[in-house]
């Protein structure tokens, strides 16, 4: 099986930096996901990392640790519009690649 | 651009009564997935797809809940009868074959039911 924790909620300052943490455990592990969802919308995907090391995308970055269990994303410059709730998501490494998600990280970026 | 649609948008049914939802996924993404979504908490996936064939439904309740993918496209959720704690949401998402490495997963707006 898989689990997953993340903080449930995060504040930050407009033009700042934050970095949202997600911890998992799995019995067999393929691949980890960043998702947004704006409040009342679906899911968008921002970054898959299968191996370890820092990814970027934009002012978007996730960075994975496979032997800590351990993933963040990171975003920089934030606006206002990047209040949201941020889902880590773990794929396992059977034939179905079935995905368990975390129950998400609500980021309030303040002016 | 391509979306995945699902309809419809919100529905209010009766408990004990029967509820469908209907997906069509991006074209040509051979996975296919329904989560359900508690307020405040991550998507639960309910069933995935490989073409037409269920690939993992372990956390589907068969005594109420099918989904089916006859021709490997579009897919219908159903639950009957309704209870009071199936009120959620519920997403379709698609993905590129997941078994060839596809990660991406696109989720449509999906379908808020209230049961009351």
């Amino acid at each position: 099986g898989q689990s997953l924790e993340q903080p449930s909620e995060v504040t930050a300052v407009e033009g700042a930096i934050v970095q949202i943490n997600c911890t998992y455990q799995t019995s067999g592990f393929y691949g980890l996901s960043w998702y947004q969802q704006h409040d009342g919308g679906a899911p968008t995907f921002l970054s898959y990392n299968a191996l370890d090391g820092l990814e970027e995308t934009g002012r978007f970055s996730s960075f994975l640790s496979r032997s800590k269990g351990y993933s963040y994303l990171l975003l920089k410059e934030l606006q206002m519009k990047d209040s949201a709730s941020y889902l880590c998501a773990v794929r396992d490494n059977t034939n179905a690649g079935k995905s368990t998600f975390g129950d998400g990280t609500t980021l309030t970026v303040k002016p | 651009e391509a979306e995945v649609a699902q309809s419809p948008r919100y529905k209010i049914t009766e408990k004990s009564q029967a509820v469908a939802f209907w997906c069509d996924p991006i074209s040509g993404h051979a996975t296919l997935y329904w989560y359900r979504q508690i307020l405040g908490q991550g998507p639960e996936l309910l069933v995935q797809f490989q073409d037409e064939s269920v690939v993992d439904d372990s956390q589907l309740p068969k005594d109420r809940f099918s989904a089916e993918r006859l021709k490997g496209v579009d897919s219908t959720l159903k639950i009957q009868p309704a209870e009071l704690g199936d009120s959620a949401m519920y997403l379709c998402a698609s993905s590129l074959n997941s078994n060839r490495g596809g990660t991406e997963a696109f989720f449509g707006q999906g379908t808020r039911l209230t049961v009351v």
